[in-house]
């Protein structure tokens, strides 16, 4: 049975930086094919995607958070982390992290965390 | 505004069935046959109903099958019932690490 958990901080200052971890069970990041990615939703919104890692560390990035994003793994803990840098009130969202299997698709999630940016 | 382009709102009476489209372009759906669709309750977390087009994840009902034709897809259900009600988002692959959402559809069951 595959489940992911997201953790992390709930407010968050404007130009500080966040950082959010995945703990999953059910499967092993070292499996072939395998990822863990970020998703992220704000209020009301379609959901975004932000990053993923795949079980041999390959990381991909969106575009346009690319900059300001980092993916890590930690194949030993089963978790992985994500950092955003510089936040501001447009990354107010529900974070959610995703197994992932094949080509981006995100096959199941967490519960998500909400984080609000305010000062 | 979202990449994807997917109507507001759709609906049908229990029973019948209803069709949502999910437009994208030459670089994304009509390119790439990973297209998924994904179910989302309010509060909750997105659950996936169609990936690949047209496949289904073990356990979501046979009500549930998705087309496409060329920059469009479409998610279909089947036998409408209460519990479809829900938002309905499309993403789809659009190379160079890109994964695109559609700006979602409610799913109204009158």
């Amino acid at each position: 049975q595959i489940t992911l958990k997201e953790s992390g901080p709930t407010l968050v200052k404007p130009t500080q930086s966040l950082t959010l971890t995945c703990s999953f069970s059910g499967f092993s990041l070292s499996t072939p094919g395998v990822g863990v990615g970020w998703v992220r939703q704000p209020p009301g919104k379609a959901p975004e995607w932000l990053a993923l890692v795949y079980w041999d560390d390959d990381k991909r990035y969106s575009p346009s958070l690319k900059s300001r994003l980092t993916i890590t793994k930690d194949t030993s803990t089963n978790q992985v982390v994500l950092r955003v840098t510089n936040v501001d009130h447009l990354d107010t969202a529900t974070y959610y992290c995703t197994h992932i299997s094949g080509v981006y698709n995100n096959d199941y999630w967490g519960p998500g965390t909400l984080v609000t940016v305010s000062s | 505004q979202s990449a994807l382009t997917q109507p507001p709102s759709a609906s049908g009476s229990p029973g019948q069935s209803v069709t949502i489209s999910c437009t994208g372009t030459s670089s994304d759906v009509g390119t790439y046959d990973y297209v998924s669709w994904y179910q989302q309750y309010p509060g909750k977390a997105p659950k996936l109903m169609i990936y690949e087009v047209s496949k289904r994840p073990s356990g979501v009902p046979d009500r549930f099958s998705g087309s496409k034709s060329g920059n469009t897809a479409s998610l279909t259900v089947s036998g409408l019932q209460a519990e479809d009600e829900a938002d309905y988002y499309c993403s789809a692959y659009a190379g160079r690490n890109k994964l695109l959402f559609g700006g979602g559809t409610k799913l109204t069951v009158l």
